[in-house]
């Protein structure tokens, strides 16, 4: 199994729909990250949390919430789907100390028609 | 800003042939890490060097960091067509816990 796995892997949904997209970790860290990718452009960094009890805006959260239901467990959430929100979403997660890498899920390709 | 800047945005070379990837970046750092992502796939962690470090190795992997020039380069020696993916550097400040990435250089290699 992968250590960070992201669910589903492609999802096609309606403008205004609700959707979510799922993270779960096996590494046993603390901290968790979600990301977007456009193309030419490089990784954005959406929300992320350093522990359960802990939430954090990162450059571009509006559209997106978050929900840590574990230390396991990271989702993100588009309230209201929009086409510019179609992009690549990864999830990745990193140890508590500061300077270790981090370790990305495969992805979520999401398209907003 | 403190993403890095990776240069040239597309490198394109034979097999066999050694590719070179800059970075630079404008915050004091703790780390520069350096990822490759496949097309359409997560990124993976290649190497990391410390601020304190000016040179490291991992395999066919050299990485190089000049912090009076904010500046980093990855040395991929003699390069496959698997290593055909995008890579990306990530400077990790003294404080911050979270990475920025900037747009990565795209590395083509032609058998």
């Amino acid at each position: 199994d992968a250590d960070v796995t992201q669910t589903p892997r492609n999802r096609i949904t309606k403008t205004g729909k609700r959707i979510m997209l799922e993270c779960s970790q096996t590494k046993g860290h603390d901290r968790m990250y979600w990301y977007r990718q456009d193309p030419g452009l490089g990784l954005r960094l959406i929300y992320y949390s350093f522990d359960v009890k802990d939430i954090n805006k990162g450059e571009i959260s509006d559209g997106y919430s978050v929900s840590r239901q574990a230390q396991a467990k990271f989702s993100l959430s588009l309230e209201s789907a929009i086409p510019n929100q179609t992009a690549l979403y990864f999830c990745a997660t990193s140890d508590t100390d500061r300077i270790g890498g981090y370790t990305f899920g495969s992805g979520t390709r999401l398209t907003v028609v | 800003s403190q993403q890095g800047e990776e240069d040239p945005q597309a490198l394109s070379i034979q097999e066999g042939e050694n590719a070179t990837m800059n970075c630079s970046y404008k915050t004091s750092i703790n780390n520069l890490q350096w990822y490759r992502q496949n097309s359409g796939r997560g990124l993976v962690h290649l190497i990391l060097i410390r601020s304190n470090e000016r040179e490291k190795h991992s395999g066919r992997l050299r990485v190089t960091l000049d912090t009076s020039k904010k500046s980093s380069s990855l040395l991929i020696t003699a390069s496959r067509a698997a290593d055909t993916a995008s890579y990306f550097c990530a400077p990790r400040g003294s404080t911050l816990g979270r990475l920025y990435f900037g747009r990565g250089t795209q590395l083509t290699v032609w058998p």
